[in-house]
């Protein structure tokens, strides 16, 4: 039971380049986030989807994209990567009602140079 | 002004002693109030959640909420030097989970 999984956990970049970071999870969960995470500014909201089918933008949206593929699968795409944005990006998925509790990810560590 | 606020620290506390760590949020529709911990180089984990006005305990956690003055608080009793990470306060509402910065927490042994 590996709970919510990322791919990869590291990558360097060119600026300019594209990547996606692939997230995946086994706990039946019907919403999924993307957020990043930057020295001193904690967790930042990307991107979430509350179910299949859905995507909607959070705090910092622009220079990403995002695909809910089935319930699943939930990716983050890069079209042209910036220095701006490396970071730790991290994936959840959220547990039922009763909590509301977040299940990360390991995170991915980006670095664009 | 930022949606969460919490203040940055570092917090520092001797071993045994009480930690508190507070934390504030703008959106009155907020419904539902976390804190996580996280360890350096790890994900953050969830270690208490609140969603009614008052107190409400777990072992030597305590999380405090005021709805009326949007304040959320965190008491760690008898602090380990264990309990030396940061701590995030997060606030939902509908299906966004907004998270504070961060205060990071040092107990000395």
């Amino acid at each position: 039971n590996a709970g919510v999984t990322q791919t990869p956990k590291f990558q360097v970049l060119k600026t300019g380049q594209s990547m996606t970071l692939q997230c995946a999870q086994d706990m039946n969960h019907n919403s999924m986030y993307w957020y990043r995470q930057d020295p001193g500014m904690g967790l930042r909201l990307i991107y979430y989807s509350a179910s299949e089918g859905t995507t909607d933008k959070g705090e910092v949206p622009n220079g990403y994209n995002v695909s809910r593929l089935n319930k699943r699968e939930f990716s983050l795409r890069l079209e042209s990567a910036a220095p701006s944005q490396t970071s730790v990006y991290f994936c959840a998925a959220r547990g039922g009602s009763q909590t509301g509790e977040l299940f990360f990810g390991e995170g991915s560590r980006l670095t664009v140079l | 002004q930022k949606e969460v606020e919490q203040n940055s620290g570092p917090l520092s506390v001797p071993e045994g002693a009480i930690a508190s760590l507070n934390c504030t949020y703008s959106d009155r529709g907020s419904q539902s109030f976390f804190w996580y911990r996280q360890y350096s180089g790890k994900s953050p984990e969830l270690i208490m959640f609140i969603y009614s006005n008052g107190d409400k305990e777990d072992g030597r956690f305590t999380a405090q909420l005021n709805k009326a003055s949007q304040y959320v608080s965190l008491l760690i009793r008898d602090s380990q030097p264990s309990d030396s990470a940061t701590y995030l306060c997060a606030v939902a509402g509908g299906f966004k989970t907004i998270f504070g910065a961060g205060t990071r927490l040092f107990v000395k042994a």
